[in-house]
This record gives structure tokens, C-alpha cells and sequence, in this order.
């Protein structure tokens, strides 16, 4: 069984500061690791994918995920937040069993508030 | 590329009334996904085509779902008798098989109200 938890419902931070989104996963076979954005009234966005080659793997507006075994994690940030960071953040794992044809497994879901 | 696109952006509907939804993904793309995302969760997997194949569904998947993707491009979802639990967003997703990772490209959704 797969199956991801995001530890904070809410995070907030001051414009500039840094951004952590925890994530930890539960897999049974070689996880595939994602993290999505979802701003309001827009679709899903891919941020970054993990890929079983770097353990850190860089994404789009400067977003960075490190995927640590060890801890079953694979958490989220950002050195400098910014207004426009505000949004739902997923994460999400998928495993590599054709059976399930790489459904992915969504997390509740982090919403990331950024205050001036 | 245009993207996977989803129609209708939004369905108002009376408890009881069947409603079909649309998704017609990357052209290129073999799988496509339906999802379901009630408030304030994250989206929930329903079913999957590998072209006009479906080959699995969730047990979310109720007798009163069903989905289709006749030829292996366009795919419907349709709802017979729709309750108000039924009410949620309902997203499409494509992607490109085989390899041993890649992504889903969403559509906008088509958010589903249950009267």
C-alpha cells in the first residue's frame, strides 16, 4: 500500500522567509514522488518529480524537494517565499506496479499562506 | 500543445439527474485518468484508460459511474442519479506510457453541484 502525509493543514509565512512543506510516504515497491500546486480556480501543476536518480531534485519557481529513505520523506521549500506562492501544495507518491497503471496517491493537501 | 482540456468548467444539477462529463487530453497521450476532489482534500484516483482500454477502476467507483474512452482519444464520465454526495470536482489527467516515471498533465476540472 502507498500513501503520503502532510504534517501541517496550514503553514504561514512573511514574504522573503523560507518555505518547509513536510511530506512523509509509505511504500511498499520504488516510489515515484511528486509535489503539486493548486492555485485557486486553476488546475494542478506539476512543481518537481523525483526520479530514483538525485535525492534533491530542483522544480519550477524555485521550489526544491530532498527525498531521504531513511526518513521516509520528501519535503518541500523554498529559500524566499513570495505572494504569489500562495496556494494548496500536494504531494503525492506513485508506485512503480503496473497493476495499478501509476495512479497517483494524493496527500490532504498544505495551505500556504504568505503575509506581507 | 493545448493542453488537456475538460467541458463543462461547471455542472448544476438536481439530485436524481444523470450528467456526463467530457476530457479530451494530450493528443499523444495513450492513459488518461479521471480523479475526484471534494472540498478541501486532496484528489481522489476513479478510474484509468490505456487508450480505449479501461483497466482499472477504485471502489470509489460506484455502479452509478461510468466511463468510457471510445476510441482512445476523448473520454466521458457520466453519473446516473446523482446525489448530493456526488458533489465535487471532477478531474482529468493525461499522460505518456511506458517508462518507469513520468507525470500526469491535469485538466482545469469540472466542478459538479448536486442540488
Amino acid at each position: 500500500a502507498q500513501s503520503v502525509t502532510q504534517l501541517d493543514s496550514h503553514v504561514s509565512v512573511s514574504e522573503g522567509t523560507p518555505v518547509l512543506l513536510r511530506c512523509n510516504y509509505s511504500s511498499s515497491y520504488s516510489p515515484s514522488l511528486f509535489w503539486y500546486v493548486q492555485h485557486p480556480n486553476k488546475g494542478l501543476q506539476l512543481l518537481l518529480k523525483y526520479t530514483s536518480a538525485a535525492t534533491l531534485v530542483k522544480g519550477i519557481n524555485g521550489f526544491e524537494a530532498e527525498f531521504k529513505k531513511s526518513e521516509t520523506s520528501f519535503h518541500l521549500t523554498k529559500p524566499s517565499a513570495h505572494m504569489s506562492d500562495a496556494a494548496e501544495y500536494f504531494c503525492v507518491v506513485s508506485e512503480a506496479d503496473s497493476n495499478s497503471g501509476y495512479a497517483l496517491n494524493f496527500g490532504k493537501g498544505t495551505s500556504l499562506l504568505v503575509t506581507p | 500543445d493545448t493542453g488537456v482540456s475538460q467541458d463543462p468548467r461547471h455542472k448544476i444539477t438536481k439530485r436524481g439527474q444523470n450528467v456526463t462529463f467530457r476530457c479530451d487530453p494530450i493528443s499523444e497521450h495513450n492513459r488518461l485518468y479521471w480523479y475526484r476532489q471534494t472540498l478541501g482534500q486532496g484528489p481522489e484516483f476513479l478510474t484509468y484508460f490505456q487508450n480505449e482500454a479501461q483497466l482499472e477502476k477504485s471502489r470509489l467507483l460506484s455502479d452509478r459511474f461510468s466511463a468510457e474512452r471510445p476510441k482512445g482519444s476523448f473520454s466521458t464520465l457520466e453519473i446516473q442519479r446523482t446525489e448530493q454526495g456526488d458533489s465535487a470536482m471532477y478531474l482529468c489527467a493525461s499522460s505518456l506510457a511506458p517508462g518507469p516515471v513520468y507525470e500526469q498533465y491535469f485538466g482545469p476540472g469540472t466542478r459538479l453541484t448536486v442540488t
